[in-house]
């Protein structure tokens, strides 16, 4: 498809089990951001890749949590020893941030993670 | 204090009327100022980008910004029940960057 695609929509597990979210970005965008949207908030900011690297990933709230690119396409991310307070929708965008002109953000449909 | 406010909402209004909605910030370095429209179980969506001070038209809706007050509005007219949706508010301070903070969105309920 034309758009961002993220996969599973929705994620049931329990507390303790490891997670793994997929994004497809469009063709050709060179940047990906993985964002936590939880219920009342805005959206957290987590991860940001240009090509495959990740010059920032201050966003990452512990280290249960990582992701990678590769092919400067599909990103991971993953969540190990699931806790409740992870539960929430990650949002997976991207751009064509590129020498510093910023593209605007397409933003995938988003996977619901509820941590059991 | 957070950098960006945003009144949850949610906010109800009649088909026709005229919606404002409102983000404030505290800093004043943010110059590239978005909306994005986000509908129910959806990623969110750009609507309108405005860079530093004034208005902005696109149809029915107009973005402002007011770099004094550090406040920024969206303003719907002849509102839709297909308007009904959250809306959040974006701003980062250059456009030639990767980290945009975002408000906690408003949800806009428009009756038919």
């Amino acid at each position: 498809g034309a758009g961002v695609s993220q996969s599973p929509s929705n994620k049931v597990t329990e507390k303790g089990k490891d997670v793994e979210l997929r994004c497809d970005p469009i063709s050709g965008h060179t940047a990906l951001y993985w964002y936590r949207q939880r219920l009342g908030q805005g959206l957290e900011f987590l991860i940001y890749f240009q090509g495959n690297s990740a010059p920032d990933k201050s966003g990452l709230p512990s280290d249960r949590f990582s992701a990678e690119r590769t092919g400067e396409s599909v990103s991971t991310l993953t969540i190990q020893r699931t806790q409740q307070e992870d539960s929430a929708v990650y949002l997976c965008a991207s751009s064509l941030l590129d020498r510093g002109i910023t593209g605007e953000l397409f933003f995938g449909e988003g996977s619901r993670l509820t941590v059991l | 204090q957070k950098e960006v406010e945003q009144d949850p909402g949610p906010l109800s209004v009649p088909e026709g009327a005229i919606v404002s909605l409102n983000c404030t910030y505290s800093n004043s370095a943010f110059q590239y100022f978005m909306w994005y429209r986000q509908y129910s179980r959806k990623g969110p969506e750009l609507l309108m980008y405005t860079y530093s001070s004034g208005n902005k038209e696109d149809g029915r809706f107009t973005a402002q910004v007011d770099k004094s007050s550090k406040y920024i509005s969206l303003f719907i007219r002849d509102s839709q029940p297909s308007d009904s949706a959250t809306y959040l508010c974006a701003m980062s301070v250059t456009s030639g960057t990767y980290k945009y903070i975002f408000g906690t969105g408003t949800r806009l309920k428009v009756l038919a």
